[in-house]
């Protein structure tokens, strides 16, 4: 069964800090992964995406790092804000034109507080 | 502007009722999803289409039916038999090509609860 895992479920941290969420997978076959915002009520939306080429992505405060040999991707938020309050989902995609799908981690409820 | 149109927003179901939730999009996406959400689980995949008149079933695809005749819409039929259904639906779109890094692009969901 193809799974990732997301970690940890939930996420506590203080306005200006780092939150840090982690996904590990085991389908070397993977070839994207995206990493999605929810607001309550809402649809996710795509944040940020990578590549397994390619170590890291940074855009504005979010970084994702990628660690292949590992198979693990975590996702960064730099001087988190309250405003970052949301669930996040890391997904990978798996398949070939035609038959694409993503897999996606059970999510992170970040709150980050004032 | 381009998206996906989910209604209704809230729905309520009675028990034995069969319902439909719609979904449509204007994006020229070739393939669609609908995925369930319940607190914990994340989003479990229920049905696919990659093109008009296919469909796949997913993970979760007992006591559900979908249908595809036309490429922007994707509806989901929530039958009697579904014995749990209350949850928040969301739909998806993308392009289904290889080269595509635009991942899915979700409504806004529908919260469906049986009363």
């Amino acid at each position: 069964q193809q799974q990732v895992k997301q970690s940890p479920q939930s996420l506590i941290v203080q306005k200006g800090g780092i939150s840090i969420i982690n996904c590990a997978y085991e389908n070397t076959a993977f070839d994207y992964f995206p990493w999605y915002q929810q607001f309550p009520g809402k649809g996710p939306a795509l944040l940020i995406a990578i590549r397994p080429d390619v170590s890291e992505k940074k855009e504005g405060r979010f970084t994702i790092s990628f660690n292949k040999s590992a198979k693990q991707f975590s996702l960064h938020i730099m001087d988190s804000q309250p405003g970052d309050s949301a669930t996040y989902f890391c997904a990978a995609r798996s398949g070939g034109a035609g038959s694409y799908q993503l897999t996606f981690g059970k999510g992170t409820k970040l709150s980050v507080i004032p | 502007d381009g998206g996906i149109t989910q209604s209704p927003k809230y729905l309520f179901r009675k028990e034995g009722q069969n319902v439909t939730l719609s979904c449509e999009q204007n994006l020229n996406h070739d393939a669609m999803y609908w995925y369930r959400q319940d607190p914990g689980q994340g989003l479990r995949l229920i049905y696919y289409s990659q093109i008009v008149n296919d469909f796949q079933k997913g993970d979760i695809a007992e006591g559900y039916s979908v249908s595809r005749e036309k490429k922007e819409s994707f509806p989901l039929t929530v039958t009697s038999a579904q014995k749990n259904p209350t949850a928040f639906y969301l739909c998806a779109s993308s392009i289904d090509r290889r080269g595509n890094d635009y991942g899915y692009t979700f409504g806004s969901g529908t919260r469906l609860t049986v009363v």
